[in-house]
């Protein structure tokens, strides 16, 4: 057990649509990171946030933005959703080092 | 730019077998690396890490890796695999740029178990 959980577990969107996905970390991570794993690939780095601010981004366009708040808690909103989006998401808190825990992820389904 | 090689995309090892997965990586300085371990519907869970120093690191569930700079590998072994252990298998570098870190993975190998 990581202590980060996500929800939903799962969810399906209509493309065009607009979605948030929640991370809840343990005490003590100021950081928060968000990946996109496609089916049969390697989770691949959306963006960072430290201190409730964008510290870094992957290759991902605007549409793809996110909150981070006091209590430890993330959000992952995703506008004008495409079936490309569609993926396994996941979350991953830690304290500003490479000691990141990943939470189970939410399974995003776009038809 | 940093990468990882996974030249594997599925191996099937006899339970008690030994196992060897490969992972090769691109970075230009010295790498932090990983071994993750994700089961069907299931998010990550680390196996182990390389920083710094001893270049044989133990992992959980009996594991362990060796970093050989002059190969640029970080292969992940076992000397008696279980059933148990049949999941995807992820090797991921640490990318330390300006106010960030991110992992970058490989795209996996799927380990399957036979009786």
């Amino acid at each position: 057990e990581t202590g980060v959980t996500q929800s939903p577990t799962h969810l399906i969107k209509t493309r065009g649509q607009q979605v948030t996905l929640r991370c809840s970390s343990q005490s003590g991570h100021n950081t928060v990171s968000w990946y996109q794993q496609a089916l049969g690939q390697g989770p691949q780095f959306i963006f960072q946030y430290y201190r409730e601010e964008e510290n870094g981004r992957g290759n991902f366009p605007p549409r793809f933005s996110g909150l981070q708040f006091p209590n430890y808690s993330s959000e992952l909103n995703v506008n004008a959703l495409e079936l490309d989006d569609s993926a396994l998401y996941l979350c991953a808190t830690g304290a500003l080092s490479y000691e990141q825990y990943f939470g189970p992820g939410t399974r995003l389904t776009v038809t | 730019a940093q990468s990882v090689t996974q030249p594997d995309i599925h191996i099937t090892v006899s339970e008690g077998a030994s196992l060897e997965l490969r992972c090769n990586y691109s970075y230009g300085a010295t790498p932090y690396l990983f071994w993750y371990v994700q089961s069907p519907g299931q998010g990550l869970q680390l196996l182990l890490k390389y920083f710094s120093g001893d270049t044989l690191v133990q992992g959980i569930k009996g594991f362990e890796a060796e970093f050989k700079r002059s190969q640029s590998s970080f292969n992940l072994r076992k000397p008696s695999v279980h059933w148990s252990d049949a999941a995807e298998y992820f090797c991921a570098v640490g990318s330390m740029n300006t106010g960030f870190q991110k992992l970058v993975f490989g795209t996996g190998t799927r380990l399957l178990v036979s009786p």
